[in-house]
């Protein structure tokens, strides 16, 4: 079963703009963890944050997490058209073991 | 530092056959794991080693199965293979596991025909 669930499902927006992309999840977790996956290669991994922390950054990347809601949002900001690609949320709520959402399928446009 | 190297990239084999496919870890890194990557699944979690012993396995049948040896280099292996198990199979290792980050290998593309 799918722990983090982001949404929306697709996201288009124009060089420049920033993009927000949310994630929820179900049980209680000790990580949650953002990656970036272009056209079916291997998953690059963006950030990591901490149940006990409520915001992270790291470059263009803003992440917070809501432990209360279970959910946690990314932003990238000035976003290029090299951002173009699917973004996975994933928890570790077990230990050893990531459960990922379906993603999110991001698109800037040039 | 070198990343996670999964070998082979791209393979195709026959229904009814055997794989065996290869994950070597970031140096320093001890727990491995595996999933399996669909159109229609999405991420699946398959199986997670740590100093050669297996921690956590996730809903797969007895066909895959894995290890870890002593240099923390990881193999899994799918017997008789069917159509369904067409997909990237995708490693990742992690200092220990729980807590810390987790860095993918770009995948083993597996194709059964």
């Amino acid at each position: 079963s799918q722990q983090g669930e982001e949404d929306p499902q697709a996201l288009s927006i124009q060089e420049g703009e920033n993009a927000t992309m949310n994630c929820s999840y179900k049980t209680s977790i000790n990580n949650l963890q953002w990656y970036r996956q272009n056209s079916g290669r291997g998953l690059v991994h963006l950030i990591l944050i901490r149940s006990n922390e409520r915001e992270k950054h790291s470059g263009r990347l803003r992440v917070t997490l809501d432990t209360s809601k279970k959910s946690s949002s990314l932003l990238i900001t000035a976003s290029r058209a090299a951002d173009t690609a699917s973004y996975f949320c994933a928890t570790d709520a077990v230990l050893g073991k990531l459960t990922f959402g379906k993603g999110i399928t991001l698109s800037v446009r040039p | 530092k070198a990343g996670v190297t999964q070998t082979p990239r791209y393979l195709i084999k026959t229904r009814g056959q055997q794989v065996t496919l290869s994950c070597s870890p970031i140096s320093g890194h001890r727990s491995v794991s595996w999933y399996q990557q669909t159109p229609g699944q999405g991420l699946q979690f398959l199986f997670e080693y740590f100093s050669e012993t297996q921690r956590n396995k996730g809903n797969f049948p007895g066909r895959f199965s894995g290890r870890q040896f002593s240099n923390s280099r990881s193999e899994m292996n799918v017997s008789t293979l069917e159509l369904g198990d067409s997909a990237l199979y995708l490693c990742a290792s992690s200092l220990v596991g729980a807590g810390t980050e987790a860095f993918f290998g770009q995948g083993t593309r597996l194709t059964v025909v």
